[in-house]
């Protein structure tokens, strides 16, 4: 099973809202990504968890809110966005290895519309 | 730092017709290459990759050769098909930085008419 599945698939908000993007995955992988997508462009990278620790976060504003429950799951919480963070959210993941051939796979996104 | 440049497209074909997108890269370690495909309305798939210089990935028809000399890893299909059509971005890691980020080129989108 190469699958990184996400939920919702689509995404209506308001600048006022809380609301929480959700990824899982059961390759046994142990590095686990936030991404997000803006059309027509490459996805720039957000946040990475490790191990379940936070290991790298891009300088994201903090209406962003990452969560790694477990080795298995990943959050996004989300609260007071603004329009311009409409966008596709992705997630990935990877074996963690400590090698830099490691593939990472992909979830289908969340598409996210911020009113 | 560490970059990639992809062909600018849109590229357009015909179906049956040899399809080239150029990737070329800079990076001061020893990186692995990879190709990703995009589906319109869809997530990122992995479609091929390479860890070292002279490695050929291969996948689905689609082909590229990592290049050290001309630092190039050049995404080549003999025949492609409508289905084809996607947004292909190339990118790499770098073995001697942090291996967790990939380094993405802008992306190339291929339109195969029948």
């Amino acid at each position: 099973d190469t699958e990184v599945t996400q939920t919702p698939k689509h995404l209506v908000m308001g600048m006022t809202n809380k609301k929480s993007l959700k990824c899982e995955q059961h390759m046994g992988h142990r590095a686990m990504y936030w991404y997000k997508q803006k059309a027509k462009k490459p996805p720039e990278l957000m946040f990475v968890y490790s191990y379940e620790k936070l290991s790298i976060n891009e300088s994201v504003p903090s209406r962003f809110s990452p969560e790694c429950p477990n080795s298995s799951l990943l959050n996004l919480h989300l609260h007071a966005l603004q329009p311009e963070d409409s966008a596709l959210y992705l997630c990935a993941s990877s074996p963690d290895r400590g090698r830099s051939n490691d593939e990472q796979y992909f979830g289908p996104g969340t598409r996210l519309t911020v009113t | 730092g560490d970059s990639v440049t992809q062909m600018e497209g849109p590229v357009t074909l015909s179906e049956e017709a040899f399809l080239t997108i150029n990737c070329t890269y800079t990076a001061t370690g020893y990186p692995s290459l990879f190709w990703y495909v995009q589906y319109p309305g869809e997530g990122l798939q992995l479609l091929l990759k390479a860890t070292k210089a002279d490695d050929k990935g291969s996948n689905k028809g689609f082909e590229a050769t990592y290049r050290k000399e001309t630092t190039s890893f050049h995404l080549e299909k003999g025949s492609v098909q409508v289905s084809d059509s996607a947004v292909y971005f190339c990118a790499l890691t770098d073995n001697a930085g942090n291996n967790r980020k990939l380094i993405w080129g802008l992306g190339t989108s291929l339109a195969v008419n029948p």
